[in-house]
């Protein structure tokens, strides 16, 4: 079934210690975003990815890092996790950028990454 | 003032009952509109997205009034099943990568 993969789908982490949440998709989507979600706060963009090789940063960038090496994966890397980082992870792609044209725009997401960190 | 704003809820109502949930937005330049639907603890859906002119799927009807800058959703004839978080979703031309934003969410409860 074509869609996104996210691993791991939980995960308990000691403050300090560096993660990476793993989001690969099987649409050939050009561009790629992670987001958080939490209570009270919504989804914030934390960075996205027009096109392979190339990310930029989005609401919420400070502590977290990405790569897009290819169209179909974008790993987010947390470098030493703090507490405030416990949240739910969510990647998503879309056809386009966002720019023009419902249908480009819209977002696929993966299952959800729920980090702790202590 | 957020660039897109709903009203949180919850809303609590019987089945059959209809209910209607607006979102405001703050980007005139703002072109493509959608609401997705969030289970507890599962990931958002795209429910439908916003044209124009207004567009119905089935029960579910959307609106969109440029002037005041606001998108609707009403559910006519709700079900147990429909009890979700509705979210506004926006897009801003300006930001660089076109980024979506998303509303808050507004929660639906529906009750037997």
């Amino acid at each position: 079934i074509a869609g996104i993969t996210q691993a791991p789908t939980s995960q308990i982490l000691a403050a300090g210690r560096r993660m990476t949440l793993r989001c690969t998709q099987d649409m050939r989507h050009n561009a790629m975003y992670w987001y958080r979600q939490d209570l009270g706060l919504g989804l914030r963009l934390i960075h996205y990815s027009n096109t392979a090789g190339t990310t930029g940063k989005g609401e919420v960038p400070d502590g977290y890092s990405v790569s897009r090496a290819n169209t179909d994966d974008f790993p987010l890397t947390l470098a030493s996790a703090v507490p405030s980082q416990t949240s739910v992870y969510f990647c998503a792609s879309s056809e386009g950028l966002g720019l023009a044209g419902a249908g480009a725009n819209v977002l696929t997401f993966g299952a959800g990454s729920r980090l702790t960190v202590l | 003032r957020k660039e897109v704003e709903q009203d949180p809820g919850p809303f609590n109502v019987p089945e059959g009952a209809t209910v209607a949930f607006n979102c405001t937005y703050s980007n005139s330049a703002s072109q493509s509109f959608f609401w997705y639907r969030q289970d507890c603890r599962k990931e958002p859906k795209l429910l439908m997205s916003v044209y124009s002119s207004g567009n119905e799927d089935g029960r579910f009807t959307a609106q969109l009034n440029r002037a005041s800058q606001y998108i609707s959703l009403l559910i006519r004839d709700s079900k147990l099943s429909d009890s979700a978080t509705y979210l506004c979703v926006v897009n801003n031309p300006y930001n660089q990568g076109g980024k979506l934003i998303f509303g808050q969410g507004t929660e639906l409860s529906v009750k037997p």
